[in-house]
């Protein structure tokens, strides 16, 4: 059961667009929610993150927009540049109980076209 | 660069075969995490430990084992290799057990 639902699987975005990229969840315990970026041959990146008790974060050109009655939190890159061509994870973990895995998405190919 | 450090950075063996994937932790990082990376799969969180204990298991098959060391680097012990388990297998460390991991650069392993 994928408890962490991402979309869309590629996006192909011009040169100074917008990149918008969904996740949903189901496990309402979750309360830490993390973007990852990652080069081929690389590992993942922290992002940025986000806790339930905001709606939106901002850093720099990212934002993570988050609905907690929805389950429901997106990834905006603004003015989207060539270099952030890469695969994007969205994660979500709960830190109670002693452990903090990851759950990921199953990850978006982002290509930014000159 | 994460400070986060694996070794090897790729693994050829053969199936049926056993190997062992190392990571050293971030400096002053008490947690230690394993993850497997596979086409099929996507990322899945494999065990984690804390300052040497076991902290949470995941989806890990009974052939694999890992192990944190007072030095708190860790060690993940693969056996009785099949195809599949061709993955990337990263390593990611944090301060706690519930802060931010940060990932390490990965170890391929391609089982023949």
């Amino acid at each position: 059961q994928q408890q962490v639902k991402q979309s869309p699987q590629s996006l192909i975005v011009q040169k100074g667009g917008i990149s918008i990229i969904n996740c949903a969840y189901e496990n309402t315990a979750f309360d830490y929610f993390p973007w990852y970026q990652q080069f081929p041959g690389k590992g993942p990146a922290l992002l940025i993150a986000i806790r339930p008790d905001v709606s939106e974060k901002k850093e720099g050109r990212f934002t993570i927009s988050f609905n907690k009655s929805a389950k429901q939190f997106s990834l905006h890159i603004m003015d989207s540049q060539p270099g952030d061509s890469a695969t994007y994870f969205c994660a979500a973990s709960k830190s109670t109980g002693g452990g903090n895995k990851l759950t990921f998405g199953t990850g978006t190919q982002l290509k930014v076209e000159l | 660069d994460s400070g986060v450090t694996q070794t090897p950075k790729h693994l050829i063996t053969a199936t049926g075969q056993r190997v062992t994937l190392r990571c050293s932790p971030r400096s002053g990082d008490l947690s230690v995490y394993w993850y497997q990376q596979s086409l099929d799969q996507g990322l899945q969180f494999l065990i984690q430990y804390y300052n040497g204990e076991e902290r949470a298991k995941g989806n890990i098959l009974e052939r694999f084992s890992a192990q944190q060391f007072p030095d708190l680097h860790s060690e993940l012990n693969l056996s009785s290799l099949e195809l599949g388990d061709s993955a990337l297998y990263f390593c990611a460390s944090s301060v706690g057990p519930a802060t931010t991991q940060y990932f390490g650069p990965g170890t391929r392993l391609t089982v023949l």
